[in-house]
């Protein structure tokens, strides 16, 4: 069965540079979430889309911004990125019964 | 504001042990749901099981079974005869209806993580 998509898996930028992140979700699920998962913790939400529209935001810094586009995809943007963003990144994806499925994450570092 | 406790950062047991997991959540919505989520070494998130708030039936799957009681607002996790494999983080994560719609936001505890020795 098809899975979530997340790419790049690993990437590596230097303070204040920009990174975009990539998701896929599985097809047919209409909605999209972003969390980000620092070391030692768990899963924060950042920002959800429901039909390409912002469906719910969490503690997303305004240095971050996200889409969703019409073939369902949808990307993170980070810019001006911090040492403290080093993260695993995922995505994750549903349908209307609410499970969520998690991609693969992308561990982002930032040095 | 919804909230998810697991008490235990750590458990440590040899194989071939029942473990069992806790999970304490609070949320003031009266339709949520509850899931558990594995994390191994390599990072992803695996999903377990979900179970939602009118739902109090315990569940066994394999190894693995399921103790809701909403009384308590506990969901625990036990593990039948731990193996080796089964060494990995694990999040219970709470779900609530953001306004009746078909989507919202995960809240995860904070996570257990579970090693299991030879």
């Amino acid at each position: 069965a098809a899975g979530v998509i997340q790419s790049p898996r690993h990437l590596i930028k230097e303070k204040r540079e920009t990174a975009t992140l990539k998701c896929y979700p599985i097809p047919r699920h209409d909605t999209v979430y972003w969390y980000q998962q620092g070391p030692g913790q768990d899963p924060q939400f950042l920002i959800s889309f429901y039909e390409k529209m912002q469906s719910d935001k969490g503690s997303i810094p305004d240095r971050f911004s996200a889409q969703q586009f019409s073939d369902y995809h949808s990307e993170l943007n980070m810019s001006s990125l911090e040492l403290g963003d080093s993260a695993l990144y995922f995505c994750a994806s549903s349908s209307s019964t609410d499970e969520q499925y998690f991609g693969p994450g992308t561990r982002l570092t930032v040095t | 504001a919804q909230k998810v406790t697991q008490a235990q950062t750590e458990i440590s047991v040899v194989e071939k042990e029942d473990v069992t997991l806790d999970c304490v959540y609070e949320t003031r919505d009266t339709t949520y749901y509850l899931f558990w989520y594995k994390q191994p070494p390599s990072g992803e998130l695996v999903f377990l099981i979900r179970r939602n708030s009118f739902d109090e039936q315990n569940e066994i799957s394999g190894r693995y079974s399921w103790n809701f009681q909403k009384s308590t607002s506990s969901f625990n996790f036990t593990i039948t005869a731990s193996q080796v494999v089964d060494s990995a983080v694990y999040f219970c994560a709470l779900l609530a209806r953001a306004g009746g719609t078909s989507y919202g936001k995960l809240t995860f505890g904070q996570g257990t993580i579970l090693t299991v020795h030879p």
